[in-house]
């Protein structure tokens, strides 16, 4: 079974630009998380998608939206792109919503703000 | 708000040698506990959970947790590492009901050295 796969897997962008996140997760799982993982931390939760709606948000400001398609895959936008925001972006998908569905999760997106 | 503490950032062992991760979080309600592992190259993967029941539990590759409820703990414990248990270690917290919002700690990098 193919794992859950991220695209790009590498992304340099210049401030002010915007970008587009890429996920597929695991045949059959419907849920689909992103996070963002900065260097020396451990994964910051960004949004979750459930069924093509969200069903959580952490702390990121608007210019951080998302959105999951009828396939289940999801796309992470993020406009107006500031130098903070370089960081690893993973993806975990799981068979549903519930607290205790364990996350699978991919190998991330690092993007590059300059 | 839940938070996530991992106390030891950095561990160094030598094969053989007994270790204990500390995982302490701050929520008051009921939560779900996980502990998830960056081998080198690889993708996060989960190395186990605690949802309820016995509060010791085992997980894969050797490793057990111990939940204790009264120091909000979720300590990490293997009796005898190998190097193939260098790795970067991450403990998370899921609250149990309401909004979804999983809290990672920041990791603890493990190296074991032959």
């Amino acid at each position: 079974d193919a794992g859950v796969t991220q695209s790009p897997t590498h992304l340099i962008k210049t401030r002010g630009q915007h970008v587009t996140l890429r996920c597929s997760p695991i045949s059959g799982h419907k849920s689909v998380s992103w996070y963002q993982q900065v260097l020396g931390q451990g994964p910051q939760f960004i949004f979750q998608y459930y069924e093509k709606e969200e069903r959580g948000r952490g702390n990121f400001p608007d210019r951080f939206s998302a959105r999951q398609f009828p396939n289940y895959s999801s796309e992470l936008n993020v406009n107006a792109l500031l130098l903070g925001d370089s960081a690893l972006y993973l993806c975990a998908s799981s068979f549903i919503q519930g607290n205790n569905s364990p996350l699978h999760f991919g190998n991330g997106t690092r993007l590059t703000v300059t | 708000a839940q938070s996530v503490s991992q106390h030891n950032h950095h561990v160094i062992l030598s094969e053989a040698a007994s270790l204990e991760l500390g995982c302490n979080y701050s929520y008051g309600g009921t939560v779900n506990l996980f502990w998830y592992v960056q081998y080198p190259g690889q993708h996060l993967q989960l190395l186990l959970k605690y949802f309820s029941g016995d509060p010791l539990v085992k997980g894969i590759k050797g490793f057990e947790a111990e939940f204790i409820k009264s120091k909000f703990s979720f300590n990490l414990r293997k009796p005898s590492v190998q190097w193939s248990d260098t790795a970067e270690y991450f403990c998370a917290v899921f609250s149990s009901g309401g909004s979804y919002i999983p809290t990672f700690g920041r990791g603890t990098s493990l190296i074991v050295h032959p």
